[in-house]
């Protein structure tokens, strides 16, 4: 029984589109989390979602938008792909905030053609 | 701004032959520090959470130590199947997002 679900697991597509993630966690925890890892393996923070309000919003371009219906789903729109969007997007999910362990999906692998 | 750097980048292992793997950091204050294991193609899977100098962890084959500035993963007799990639981060204590360090490569040979 998966913990952090994402889908799809692969996503190839072409500049310009607009495309979405999802994830879903059943494990009822309350915080949820977006992260891009590079393909130096660096894993950055995107967003934080905490009880469906937004907590963590790095730097990221506008063009990315995550929207949390409830508290078990954290989805990730990207409008206007570009190459550079290419990476691995990972979703995980935190009991609450604070020094809490971050239960990770496997990914989302998006490659820009 | 939060700092990790994790050393070194891949180690590769005879089984049975036992190492460390180091992490730095820099953080206005440690709210907490995490290990992660990342299997390729699969998410990070959580191993410790460590909060203040002088604590450790054990797991299994594996033990973590926390100072001040670093921390260490140390492998015993480790087995082919603990291959994996070992990540660190630190969260700050005026802040929720984890700092990931760029990992460490391990591969252990039968």
């Amino acid at each position: 029984d998966t913990a952090v679900s994402q889908t799809p697991k692969y996503l190839v597509t072409q500049m310009g589109n607009d495309k979405s993630i999802k994830c879903e966690q059943n494990l009822g925890h309350d915080t949820m989390y977006w992260y891009k890892q590079d393909s130096k393996k660096f894993l950055k923070i995107m967003f934080s979602y905490n009880n469906k309000e937004l907590i963590i919003n790095e730097t990221v371009p506008n063009r990315f938008s995550p929207k949390s219906p409830d508290k078990a789903h954290l989805n990730l729109h990207i409008n206007s792909l570009e190459l550079g969007d290419s990476a691995v997007y990972f979703c995980a999910s935190s009991q609450a905030l604070g020094a809490q362990p971050q239960h990770f999906g496997d990914g989302t692998r998006l490659s820009i053609l | 701004e939060d700092q990790v750097t994790q050393s070194p980048e891949a180690l590769r292992l005879q089984e049975g032959e036992s190492s460390s793997l180091n992490c730095s950091y820099t953080v206005s204050g440690l709210r907490g520090l995490f290990w992660y294991r990342q299997d390729p193609g699969k998410g990070p899977e959580f191993l410790f959470t460590l909060y203040s100098a002088g604590e450790e962890k054990e797991k299994e084959r594996l033990k973590a130590t926390l100072t001040k500035k670093e921390s260490f993963l140390h492998i015993t007799a480790p087995k082919p199947e603990d291959s994996a990639t070992y990540l660190c981060a630190v969260q700050a204590a005026n802040d929720y997002k984890l700092s990931f360090g760029a990992g460490t490569t391990v591969t252990v040979r039968a």
